[in-house]
């Protein structure tokens, strides 16, 4: 089974530029959650998608960051415009449904890793 | 809100020595309780879980216990190897908040040989 992918895995740019990051979580997997990881700090969710559909999203700061799954399946996350703290790894995660208990595993990507200049 | 407290790192130990990482939780409901591993350059792996008071989670040679009466989750191996070495990040999932992941800041281990 394949895992979830991310692209880019790195990613350079300078503060005020945009930058988009792709995932694509396994097949079938419904449940589709974007983190936040600051060097030396645990992850942060941004943003979780049920479907095409957003479950939360209280915690992405909205005047910059944005997320689409338009049909579903993969999703893309894009920062626009880009401030120095930005720099962290996003990581991407899926999980086949909701369960009662939240039992159900979160399987993630590799991450991609971004520095502000 | 919820959260998770891990003990702080890095945490130094020579191989084959006792490893205990101590976790502990805030939750409204009834979580489920992970530990995920990070090794160098790579994502987050699930290492174990468990979903109920009582669970004993393991894999790989480690273990943990959820503990509702101390809303703990401590995570043991009896003998570490240096291939151990990695990041380890203690978190839960509460129905109550929509099953949402909620990360401990993660312990770092490194295990000399």
């Amino acid at each position: 089974e394949a895992g979830v992918a991310q692209s880019p895995r790195y990613k350079i740019i300078e503060k005020r530029q945009s930058v988009a990051f792709w995932c694509n979580p396994i097949s079938g997997h419904a449940t589709l959650y974007w983190y936040q990881q600051i060097l030396g700090q645990g992850p942060k969710l941004l943003i979780q998608f049920q479907n095409n559909g957003v479950v939360d999203d209280s915690q992405l700061p909205k005047d910059r960051f944005s997320a689409e799954r338009l049909k579903g399946v993969d999703s893309t996350l894009k920062i626009q415009p880009a401030k120095l703290e930005d720099s962290a790894v996003y990581l991407c995660a899926s999980r086949f449904r909701e369960l009662a208990g939240g039992g159900d595993t979160q399987y993630f990507g590799p991450g991609t890793r971004l520095t502000v200049l | 809100g919820d959260s998770v407290t891990q003990m702080e790192g890095p945490v130094t130990l020579s191989e084959e020595a006792f490893l205990t990482i101590n976790c502990t939780y805030t939750a409204t409901g009834y979580p489920s309780l992970f530990w995920y591993v990070q090794y160098p350059g790579e994502g987050l792996q699930l290492l174990l879980k468990a979903t109920k008071a009582d669970d004993k989670g393991s894999n790989k040679g480690f273990e943990a216990t959820y503990r509702k009466e101390t809303t703990s989750f401590h995570l043991e191996k009896g003998s570490v190897q240096v291939s151990d070495s990695a990041v380890y990040f203690c978190a839960l999932s509460d129905q109550s908040y929509g099953q949402n992941f909620v990360f401990g800041p993660g312990t770092r281990l490194s295990v000399l040989p």
